[in-house]
């Protein structure tokens, strides 16, 4: 079945530091593979996107996602945090015809 | 710049009342989605629609109905039957390579 695991559910980290989300899929063929990020009360805004090509894809905001078949990993980085991060970020794969989403990491910036 | 608009962004049921949140796209999406969202859940599919007049369940649509009378419409009723209808609601809008998210509808029960 396809399926999206965001292993942390909730990372801390200070500003300035760098960042890693974790993100694991399961699809059978080649996964369109999406970020979004969300603040509170907010709908979700598309961070990145891969579909095929360079597996290393940027994004807006300074982030970027490496996309690794062998691991079925398609992790969110940035090197240096801004308090201004400070969200819940979902990754998604698209299925059949719909989107599926993780259940999301909350993220959280200290100063 | 096109995008979607839900409506109201707060929502309050009474007991045995069915409530519609509306959702509207000026971006000519053919797709539309209902999302339900629960703190630690992630987003929930409730109800999806690829094309007007057809539309298909999602994973929890028992409590929900929908319509697709127009391509630029799908509101979402949350009925009677939807004992804990107490959450956040989004709508989306998509073409194959991404989906646009609506702010969202907090909907609680009075």
């Amino acid at each position: 079945a396809q399926s999206v695991t965001q292993p942390d559910i909730h990372i801390t980290v200070s500003e300035g530091a760098s960042l890693e989300l974790r993100c694991n899929y399961s699809y059978g063929a080649t996964p369109y593979l999406f970020w979004y990020v969300q603040s509170p009360g907010q709908g979700l805004q598309l961070l990145l996107k891969y579909f095929s090509g360079d597996t290393l894809v940027q994004g807006i905001k300074g982030f970027e996602a490496e996309f690794k078949r062998s691991q079925s990993s398609f992790n969110l980085r940035k090197p240096s945090v801004h308090w201004s991060d400070a969200a819940e970020y979902f990754c998604a794969v698209r299925g059949t015809d719909k989107l599926i989403f993780g259940t999301g990491t909350r993220l959280q910036v200290f100063p | 710049d096109g995008g979607i608009t839900q409506s109201p962004k707060y929502l309050f049921r009474k007991e045995g009342q069915n409530v519609t949140l509306s959702c509207e796209q000026n971006l000519n999406h053919d797709a539309m989605y209902w999302y339900r969202q629960d703190p630690g859940q992630g987003l929930r599919l409730i109800y999806y629609s690829q094309i007007v007049n057809d539309f298909q369940k999602g994973d929890i649509a028992e409590g929900y109905s929908v319509s697709r009378e127009k391509k630029e419409s799908f509101p979402l009723t949350v009925t009677s039957a939807q004992k804990n209808p107490t959450a956040f609601y989004l709508c989306a809008s998509s073409i194959p390579n991404g989906s646009r998210f609506g702010a969202g509808t907090r909907l609680s029960v009075l």
